[in-house]
């Protein structure tokens, strides 16, 4: 069956500009997370997702970022004026409904702010 | 809170030396543990898991890891390494009990020379 899937797999804008980042999980998983992977710096968690549950938010680093999960299955990763720290490639991963089970990691989306 | 130190951030071997990434966490409580790699261009993968049971656990492509709950360690080993072990390799942790989110090392970035 098809993976996770993200989209775009490169995103390039200027400093300032909104970029929306989109993650498809795989059918039937409930859960989903994202990700920014920063070089050297591995990854750090930024929403998660269960089902119908409020989700955890605790991982954004500003009120420029905001995610949000229609139908319970894709996901939107949102990033209002874009400033350069903001470059890193963002991961979207999903797993069945224990939220314990293994990840399955979508590709990224590598996004880059001049 | 949980969190996972990966002791080694860069590890150079040459084919057909012996592995062995070392992974702690700290957190009391029970854990499923995952070893994740992210060879050069792919996806974040699925590599070895222990949830319960033999704490020695063997994944893909002739890697193990033993969890040792007194030391709080899931190191990772291979016996002999190849070129094609070239990759990020990332440890993981989520606490039973928790949050449902996994904490990540920073990884480990492995270059085997031919």
């Amino acid at each position: 069956g098809a993976g996770v899937s993200q989209s775009p797999s490169n995103k390039v804008t200027e400093k300032g500009k909104d970029v929306e980042l989109r993650c498809d999980p795989i059918s039937g998983h409930t859960a989903l997370y994202w990700y920014r992977q920063s070089l050297g710096q591995g990854l750090e968690f930024l929403i998660y997702f269960q089902g119908n549950s409020a989700p955890d938010k605790s991982g954004l680093p500003s009120d420029r970022f905001s995610a949000e999960r229609t139908g319970g299955s894709v996901s939107t990763l949102t990033i209002q004026r874009t400033q350069q720290e903001d470059s890193a490639v963002y991961l979207c991963a999903s797993s069945r409904p224990s939220g314990l089970d293994t990840q399955y990691f979508g590709p990224g989306t590598r996004l880059t702010v001049l | 809170a949980q969190s996972v130190s990966q002791h080694n951030h860069h590890v150079i071997l040459s084919e057909a030396a012996s592995l062995e990434l070392g992974c702690n966490y700290s957190y009391g409580g029970t854990v499923n543990l995952f070893w994740y790699v992210q060879y050069p261009g792919q996806h974040l993968q699925l590599l070895l898991k222990y949830f319960s049971g033999d704490p020695l656990v063997k994944g893909i492509k002739g890697f193990e890891a033993e969890f040792i709950k007194s030391k709080f360690s899931f190191n990772l080993r291979k016996p002999s390494v190849q070129w094609s072990d070239t990759a990020e390799y990332f440890c993981a942790v989520n606490a039973k009990g928790g949050s449902y989110i996994p904490t990540f090392g920073r990884g480990t970035s492995l270059i085997v020379h031919p």
